[in-house]
């Protein structure tokens, strides 16, 4: 069984510009999370969907930063315009069943760097 | 709010020792604990999860924890270190009720000497 892929695995862009981050959960997760680590500080929630719907995006920093999953199967996790503040590890994660007693699988992040 | 703390950011041990990974936890409610652990450039890994029910929980790897609710721990054991087991651990909480976060301490860093 694939598991959690996300693409790039490293990226590197000046303040300002638009980044798009990919995460391929393993097939039939119907759970989706988008977690950050910054600076070797804890993981941080982003947010979660449910197939293609937002169950909860309570974590998303500010506006600068949209998550799609169209389809219900990959998701994109776009920053525009992107600030230094903004770099870190971008980890996604899946899970086959809704309910926070389930372990989540995760991918092996991106790393953003934002000069 | 819900918080984790792993008050060790480094945590070293000789092969062949036992070794623990400390986390304790502030939730209101029901706590649904986890270990993680993540390998060099590697996603994080499920080691254990404690539900309900024995307060000791076995995982992968010759890993348990101990979930101790009147201290509000769960510290991460093993009763003899492997130098593959140098990696970072993380420690995490989410709740029975309401909401679907799961929420992750700053991970500590396990070294093995061979």
């Amino acid at each position: 069984e694939a598991g959690v892929t996300q693409f790039p695995s490293h990226s590197v862009i000046e303040k300002g510009q638009t980044v798009t981050l990919r995460c391929d959960p393993i097939s039939g997760h119907d759970n989706l999370y988008w977690y950050r680590r910054v600076m070797g500080k804890e993981i941080k929630f982003l947010l979660h969907f449910v197939k293609e719907s937002k169950q909860d995006e309570s974590g998303m920093p500010n506006n600068r930063f949209l998550a799609e999953r169209t389809g219900g199967t990959y998701s994109t996790l776009k920053v525009q315009p992107a600030e230094l503040e903004d770099s870190g590890v971008y980890f996604c994660a899946s899970s086959p069943r809704l309910g926070t007693y389930n372990e989540q699988f995760f991918g092996p992040g991106t790393r953003l760097t934002v000069l | 709010a819900q918080s984790v703390a792993q008050p060790e950011d480094q945590v070293n041990v000789a092969e062949g020792n036992p070794l623990t990974v400390k986390c304790t936890y502030s939730v209101s409610g029901n706590p649904y604990l986890f270990w993680y652990v993540q390998y060099p450039n590697r996603g994080l890994q499920f080691l254990l999860k404690y539900i309900t029910g024995d307060n000791l929980v076995k995982g992968s790897y010759g890993f348990e924890a101990e979930f101790n609710k009147s201290q509000t721990s769960f510290h991460l054991q093993h009763p003899s270190a492997l130098v593959s087991d140098s990696a970072l651990y993380f420690c995490a909480v989410s709740l029975d009720t309401g909401g679907f976060k799961t929420i992750f301490g700053a991970g500590t860093r396990l070294f093995v000497k061979a």
